[in-house]
């Protein structure tokens, strides 16, 4: 069956980078784009971008375009999503999804405080 | 960007009502339109993509219909589990848009 397993919550300091995961299986990981989403606490859904593991072509939110990196590793079928200059804006939860959305990650709580 | 205006942002309604939310596009999005249901705590769970195409597994109550700039879902009899909140989702164009959200509760 199809799972994307998320890394674990992150706790960062302001102006700090973090860069968390999204492991895919039960499909094969370059037949499809991953997608990452935003939530901040009590508030709505942002989409940040995508990208395409065979090519490694992203598209990005132009919101989140200076602030994100996405990468795809596909020897461990693995997107990567990076986020820099971290601050308090950042804290939410960050989620990956499958092409269409069809499948979601856990989530991956990120907490920006000194 | 495409703007999606979901309505309402909140509402109450009775177990076995029909309900109806609805999301409007500010442009043709040619049924490019998923919803999903949120539950506090949980990832986003998809029911309805390509404006009304059923996800397996999710139960019949729920439906969607639309088209252009117009599209809603439906939920036909309304139970407990149902409570939590909808989105719905562009993806004509990049970037993808999300509706600001439905909270729905149980009267």
């Amino acid at each position: 069956q199809v799972q994307l397993q998320q890394s674990a919550a992150e706790l960062a300091r302001p102006g700090a980078s973090v860069k968390m995961s999204c492991k895919a299986s039960g499909y094969t990981f370059t037949s499809y784009t991953m997608h990452w989403v935003k939530q901040r606490p009590g508030q709505g859904l942002e989409w940040i971008g995508y990208i395409n593991p065979s090519s490694g072509y992203t598209e990005y939110n132009q919101k989140f375009k200076d602030k994100t990196t996405l990468t795809a590793d596909k020897s461990s079928s693995t997107a990567y999503m990076q986020l820099s200059s971290l601050t308090s804006e950042d804290s939410a939860v960050y989620y990956c999804a499958r092409d269409h959305f069809d499948y979601w990650g856990q989530g991956t709580t990120l907490t920006v405080s000194s | 960007d495409i703007k999606m205006t979901q309505s309402p942002s909140s509402m109450y309604a009775s177990l076995g009502e029909r309900v109806t939310i609805t999301c409007k596009a500010s442009q043709d999005i040619n049924s490019y339109l998923s919803w999903f249901q949120q539950k506090p705590g949980k990832s986003p769970k998809t029911l309805i993509y390509r404006a009304n195409r059923l996800v397996d597994g999710v139960p019949s109550r729920f439906s969607g219909s639309g088209s252009g700039q117009d599209y809603s879902l439906t939920i036909s009899s309304l139970e407990y589990e149902d409570m939590g909140i909808y989105y719905c989702l562009q993806y004509d164009e990049f970037p993808r848009t999300f509706g600001g959200g439905t909270k729905l509760e149980i009267k």
